[in-house]
């Protein structure tokens, strides 16, 4: 079965620099969660869209933005990179037209800043 | 490889015997809860969930048991094998529709012992 793509799988980037992570729910799924987990950390909720629109939002810092596109993809773009933004980031996926159901997670993107 | 949850309670099991693993959750508004699986690098799996109308579920080999009075969730594993070395997750959300952002308890390291 398909599942939850992350691009890419690693990322090395300098302080100050620029991020896009993207992340590719599962078919038909159109609600899309960004999770950020630091080392030896729980998954903090960041972000999330439902139909493309941006449905909640968590511990975002301003230097984040994200967004959901027509195919139902989304990309979270990170600016003015920090030291502590070095994490594994998270992208789930979930029908929303259900009552509560299951959020499929992807393998994450690894990002390290220097 | 990168370890998960560094600084995580820790859990060492026989293989063969049951483990249980404990969790409190924060929000009594919270009413569908899941248990997810993380191995080293990789994404958290959904085990097994279960809504705040129930105190107890039952999957193959885990079982979740709520307890709301006291705002406690816990799994327990049968007859664990070498490949249930994890870390496990609770996580609580409330029913929303398109908005069912995940809050993830502190993580248990769980380890079977060959």
């Amino acid at each position: 079965a398909a599942g939850v793509i992350q691009s890419p799988r690693h990322l090395i980037k300098e302080k100050r620099e620029t991020a896009t992570l993207k992340c590719y729910p599962i078919p038909r799924h159109d609600t899309v969660y960004w999770y950020q987990q630091g080392p030896g950390q729980d998954p903090q909720f960041l972000i999330s869209f439902y139909e493309k629109m941006q449905s909640d939002k968590g511990s975002i810092p301003d230097r984040f933005s994200a967004q959901q596109f027509s195919d139902y993809h989304s990309e979270l773009n990170m600016s003015s990179l920090e030291l502590g933004d070095s994490a594994l980031y998270f992208c789930a996926s979930s029908l929303g037209d259900r009552t509560v159901g299951e959020q499929y997670f992807g393998p994450g993107t690894r990002l390290t800043v220097t | 490889g990168e370890s998960v949850g560094l600084h995580l309670p820790t859990l060492s099991v026989q293989e063969g015997d049951n483990s249980i693993i404990n969790c409190a959750y924060s929000n009594s508004a919270s009413d569908y809860f899941i248990w997810y699986k993380q191995e080293s690098g990789k994404g958290p799996q959904f085990i097994i969930d279960i809504r705040s109308n129930m105190d107890k579920r039952q999957g193959q080999r885990v079982t979740v048991l709520l307890n709301k009075t006291v705002k406690h969730l816990s799994l327990q594993i049968a007859a664990t094998q070498p490949g249930d070395s994890a870390v496990y997750f609770c996580a609580e959300t409330q029913s929303n529709f398109g908005n069912e952002k995940l809050t993830f308890g502190t993580g248990t390291r769980l380890t079977i012992i060959p």
